[in-house]
């Protein structure tokens, strides 16, 4: 199957500090993004679908300022988590879908922030 | 709304027992249904999805689901759990005319004892 990988798989910053999130469709090109935040023990929440070429679209209470995303070209979406606090700790994982009639979504394999 | 009902945080079961995690489902729509298991960080690897047709479907590891429409249900089963069937899953509907982003359920935790 396809294959989404995410750099860097774990980062450890200071609290007012911004951190970027690379997320990279390695063998088929993806037009849409979708960018999720899983808190421990909890499920995966859907923050903003990322568009190459447009603004991304985010989900209610998800702040713009903060989570910019920017999907510079057809395989690469990042995700900036500007002025980091503690509670942005979180393990952030994107999605492709396959193109395909169903659209199945290949998952990265995820990043663990921590905001000290 | 769509939304995805998975009864049970955790789920303990014997090695060689059998295994069943529940979901249920909401959606005005027919749904695209989805597994997806989830190793201590790590990503999410797909089990198995019912899109059309035929309603058991088959998966990776030995899982497969039904999709029964009158119960509104996609449980996951496994005739006999494996040590590394340990892991998280997670129980995922398509939202409806979207590009595929999918409303997931809270999770199982399933254990497996030797």
């Amino acid at each position: 199957g396809a294959v989404v990988s995410q750099h860097p798989s774990w980062v450890i910053c200071k609290s007012g500090t911004s951190v970027k999130i690379e997320c990279r469709s390695l063998d088929f090109q993806a037009t849409t993004m979708f960018w999720y935040r899983q808190f421990p023990k909890q499920s995966l929440m859907l923050m903003a679908t990322s568009n190459e070429g447009s603004k991304a679209t985010y989900e209610q209470g998800v702040e713009k300022d903060k989570f910019l995303i920017n999907h510079a070209s057809l395989t690469l979406s990042t995700l900036t988590v500007t002025s980091a606090h503690p509670e942005d700790s979180s393990f952030y994982i994107c999605s492709a879908p396959s193109g395909g009639p169903y659209n199945e979504q290949f998952f990265g394999p995820g990043t663990r922030l921590t905001v000290l | 709304a769509q939304s995805v009902t998975q009864l049970g945080s955790h789920v303990s079961v014997s090695e060689g027992a059998l295994v069943l995690l529940r979901c249920n489902y909401s959606s005005s729509v027919p749904p695209y249904l989805f597994w997806y298991v989830q190793y201590p960080n790590q990503g999410l690897q797909l089990l198995l999805k019912y899109t059309t047709g035929a309603t058991l479907v088959k998966g990776i590891n030995g899982f497969e689901a039904e999709f029964k429409k009158s119960e509104t249900s996609f449980h996951l089963t496994k005739p006999s759990a494996h040590m590394s069937d340990a892991a998280e899953y997670f129980c995922a509907v398509r939202v409806a005319g979207s590009q595929g982003n999918l409303i997931f359920g809270k999770g199982t935790k399933l254990s497996v004892k030797p």
